[in-house]
């Protein structure tokens, strides 16, 4: 069955400081990946996806993204963070039946 | 640029009764979603609708959820008596196709079950 591991449940960083959130997934064929971000009381804003091609997407607000197909991996990146980035993201595949499967978060908090 | 709504934002009502959670997806997509994540937990499938019809259903979705598209624009979530179990936050999301089209999310309907 197909599932999204995020093996980090919390990660702390301070400002300006660079990013790396984890995301393992399980998917027998090629996987539709995303990255969606989740303020407080707010809801998913997708910040990036992969279907295909370049293996390093850009997303929105700084964010990147890495395809590593040999690792089963789509780690998210920031070069620098800013405060306001403090939030939880979930990473996400789409299955045969399009429906998202999500992994369980990451809540990061940003320190001064 | 276009969004998803949901109405209410937060529902609190008592075990048993029935809720209807309400979503007006963007306008011109066909493919519409129901998630829900219960407190702490991630974000699980519900039900997906296209054409009038139930697509996929999760075996969460059981006889108590029931979907329907009422008019152009409204999507609805309706569960005929809740349990303490069903508090959750739920979120209606909606695409312009399938396949390689993202999902829109809403804010999420916030219900709590007493």
């Amino acid at each position: 069955a197909q599932s999204v591991t995020q093996p980090d449940i919390h990660i702390t960083v301070s400002e300006g400081a660079s990013l790396e959130l984890r995301c393992n997934y399980s998917y027998g064929a090629t996987p539709y990946l995303f990255w969606y971000v989740q303020s407080p009381g707010q809801g998913l804003q997708l910040l990036l996806k992969y279907f295909s091609g370049d293996t390093l997407v850009q997303g929105i607000k700084g964010f990147e993204a890495e395809f590593k197909r040999s690792q089963s991996s789509f780690n998210l990146r920031k070069p620098s963070v800013h405060w306001s980035d403090a939030a939880e993201y979930f990473c996400a595949v789409q299955d045969s039946s399009y429906k998202l499967i999500f992994g369980s978060g990451t809540r990061l908090l940003v320190r001064p | 640029e276009p969004e998803v709504t949901q109405t209410p934002s937060h529902q609190v009502t008592q075990m048993g009764q029935e809720v209807i959670l309400r979503c007006v997806p963007i306008s011109n997509h066909l493919y519409f979603y129901w998630y829900r994540q219960i407190l702490g937990q991630k974000v699980e499938f519900l039900v997906s609708f296209y054409n009038n019809e139930i697509s996929e259903k999760s075996e969460i979705f059981d006889d108590q959820f029931s979907v329907e598209r009422p008019d152009g624009s409204n999507f609805t979530l309706k569960i005929r008596s809740t349990k303490l179990e069903d508090s959750a936050m739920y979120f209606c999301a909606s695409s312009a196709a399938q396949g390689v089209y993202e999902q829109y999310f809403g804010p999420g309907t916030r219900l709590t079950v007493t």
